[in-house]
């Protein structure tokens, strides 16, 4: 099967504590990206990760860090988590361009007590 | 920065009616408008895409560009149950390596 996979489902953890989340495609592309989805559905681009260039939006704070071994694993590390970092976590794949499709994971939902 | 408007926030349909759906952008540099459908407790899935001004349609779903006012609407016709869903539009400024998603529009389609 093709597609993105992401792991774990769901995640509960409390203040202060490290979190990592998985993401694998095999749909065959060369850009990754996360995105956080808020509890109002809000979708925002976190990382884009194309043959080993990270971008990253200025946005978001330095406590998330991705993590790539090759084009087809981009992984999500957060360390310290908030309350406000409480969402579902989208991991998504496309081949480089504006016209490319982007294939969005199962999510990952965090919720941190 | 760059803002991607959606309207209505919600909109409750009956079945077999017609579903209008907008979407502006406040960059004029956007090349491309996508439109992703998210179904309750599931991910986005890409719905249509337009890159040029004028219309595309695909079965009961039909897309407009106005590049001169960066306008893009849907419309869905004889609308069903199972196109409740979150409809989420997404601009991509040229060259910008990010999609710019709106906050989306809740359709309910009545049976």
């Amino acid at each position: 099967e093709t597609a993105v996979f992401q792991t774990p489902n769901y995640h509960v953890t409390q203040v202060g504590n490290e979190v990592s989340f998985n993401c694998k495609q095999t749909l065959g592309h060369d850009t990754m990206y996360w995105y956080k989805q808020d509890s109002k559905k809000l979708l925002k681009i976190m990382f884009s990760y194309n043959n080993k260039q990270l971008i990253v939006n200025e946005t978001v704070p330095r406590r998330f860090s991705p993590q790539s071994s090759d084009k087809a694993h981009l992984n999500l590390r957060i360390k310290s988590v908030e309350p406000e970092d409480s969402a579902v976590y989208l991991c998504a794949s496309s081949f480089w361009g504006g016209d490319a499709e982007q294939f969005f994971g199962p999510g990952t939902r965090l919720t941190v007590l | 920065q760059q803002k991607v408007q959606q309207s209505p926030e919600s909109l409750i349909v009956p079945e077999g009616g017609m579903a209008s759906l907008n979407c502006t952008s406040s960059d004029r540099n956007v090349d491309y408008f996508w439109w992703y459908r998210q179904h309750s407790g599931k991910s986005p899935k890409m719905l249509m895409s337009i890159f040029s001004n004028g219309e595309k349609e695909e079965g009961r779903f039909t897309v407009h560009l106005n590049k001169a006012s960066l306008h893009t609407s849907l419309h869905i016709r004889d609308s069903q149950p199972s196109d409740s869903a979150l409809y989420l539009c997404a601009a991509d400024p040229s060259g910008s390596w990010q999609l710019i998603f709106g906050s989306g529009t809740q359709l309910t389609v009545m049976p």
